[in-house]
């Protein structure tokens, strides 16, 4: 029973243009919300976070949003850039050490 | 700066073969965490340890078996390998009550 989806297995959009991933979860007991980015023959890494008692964080061009009511959270890249083409997944945790991953999406930024 | 390190990056077995996965993380984190990750299914816990001498079961535990009795080093054992264990097998560690976890490289692993 996946607790975390990401229906959209990938996404294409024009260098310049904004991406919008979205993820939705089914536990209300997550209080901690992540996404990772993910290069071929890489580790996932890092992006950016936010906690449940916040509705958006923003850092540089990425900016997370969380809808808790719906249990939707997504990330914007705005500009979108050629390096951003990796696979991005959405995680989330109860507690800290039990994180639960999204499936991934495919992000390709057309130059 | 190593962070997270994997041995070995790629492997094969046979079916009933044994192998154990390394993962060695220089960043003094308390939490260390075994994924898989497989086609259209992201990234599954399999074990995670909270502290030296300590292990727990995640998602998919079934099959495996993991160890912490160094601070700095997470095995994963594989003790009678099936094709189904194959998979994309990633290490990752946190500081204590810190969400940014530190993933290594990924070791493949095909089972025949």
């Amino acid at each position: 029973d996946q607790q975390v989806k990401q229906n959209s297995p990938s996404l294409s959009v024009q260098e310049g243009r904004i991406s919008i991933l979205n993820c939705d979860y089914t536990n209300s007991m997550f209080d901690y919300f992540l996404w990772y980015k993910k290069y071929p023959a890489e580790g996932p890494t890092f992006l950016i976070s936010i906690s449940s008692i916040k509705d958006k964080n923003e850092d540089g061009r990425f900016t997370v949003f969380l809808n808790k009511s719906a249990k939707h959270l997504s990330l914007h890249i705005v500009p979108s850039q050629p390096g951003d083409s990796a696979v991005y997944f959405c995680a989330a945790s109860e507690i800290h050490n039990d994180m639960r991953f999204g499936a991934g999406t495919r992000l390709t930024v057309k130059p | 700066n190593a962070g997270v390190t994997q041995t070995p990056k790629f492997r094969v077995l046979k079916t009933g073969q044994s192998m154990t996965l390394l993962c060695a993380q220089d960043m003094n984190h308390e939490y260390m965490y075994w994924y898989r990750q497989d086609p259209g299914m992201g990234l599954r816990l399999i074990h995670y340890s909270v502290g030296e001498g300590t292990t727990a079961k995640g998602e998919v535990p079934d099959g495996y078996n993991v160890s912490r009795l160094k601070k700095q080093n997470f095995l994963l054992g594989l003790e009678s390998a099936a094709p189904s264990q194959t998979s994309v097998y990633f290490c990752a560690s946190t500081a204590a009550l810190s969400t940014e976890a530190f993933f290594g490289q990924g070791t493949r692993l095909t089972v025949v």
